[in-house]
């Protein structure tokens, strides 16, 4: 069985400071991939990144930082000089990279994320 | 850029009377899905549909719920007698097939019941 752990259920940071959000995983699947899903106050889950199992090249995306390490786990989301407009629920998701199933995606918990003027 | 759409937005209805829930996926997209989410929750896996029927469900999605894809561009959630537990945000997503795993997701459609 698949499973993801956020376990900063809440981070409250002032703008310009660094924030890191942790994620943790598990699952048998050789194959897999992870993600990072947005959901402002506004409701709606926006896709953030991919990653897959076979590719541990840390990824940086402007403010965004994407750190995936396979032998800890561990798949965690650094913003730098965080902004008021980043302030949502950030979800981690983990999906198996089979065609012979749906690829059901397992989420974490979510880190609700404020960040104060 | 093309989108995931859902409607409606919000939904209100009474316990015991059915619901569906409509979804557009992204045109070139092969496979479906939906989730729930709980107010205040994680997002949870209901169903995936490929093909014309489904290819996965969670023990969530019991005989109360359905879906269906009626023509070549909506895929509907069936929920046949709605509980108050049922209330949530219930979001429709699609990925393309080859390799892509990425899903999409629309802006949900939040379901109360009374």
């Amino acid at each position: 069985a698949q499973k993801v752990t956020q376990a900063q259920t809440e981070i409250s940071v002032v703008e310009k400071e660094d924030v890191t959000l942790d994620c943790v995983y598990e699952t048998r699947d050789t194959t897999y991939y992870l993600f990072w899903y947005k959901q402002p106050p506004s409701g709606e889950l926006v896709f953030l990144i991919r990653r897959n199992s076979f590719d541990e090249q840390n990824e940086i995306s402007g403010r965004y930082s994407w750190n995936f390490q396979k032998s800890t786990s561990s798949f965690n989301f650094t913003i730098t000089a965080s902004q008021v407009v980043d302030s949502a629920v950030y979800f981690c998701a983990l999906s198996e990279a089979t065609e012979t199933s749906g690829s059901r995606l397992t989420f974490g918990e979510g880190t609700q994320l404020t960040v104060n003027p | 850029e093309p989108e995931v759409t859902q409607t409606p937005s919000h939904q209100v209805t009474q316990m015991g009377q059915e619901v569906i829930l409509r979804c557009v996926p992204i045109s070139n997209h092969l496979y479906f899905y939906w989730y729930r989410q709980i107010l205040g929750q994680k997002v949870e896996f209901l169903v995936s549909f490929y093909n014309n029927e489904i290819s996965e469900k969670s023990e969530i999605f019991d005989d109360q719920f359905s879906v269906e894809r009626p023509d070549g561009s909506n895929f509907t959630l069936k929920i046949r007698s709605t509980k108050l537990e049922d209330s949530a945000m219930y979001f429709c997503a699609s990925r393309r097939l080859a390799g892509a795993y990425t899903q999409y997701f629309g802006p949900g459609t939040r379901l109360t019941v009374l």
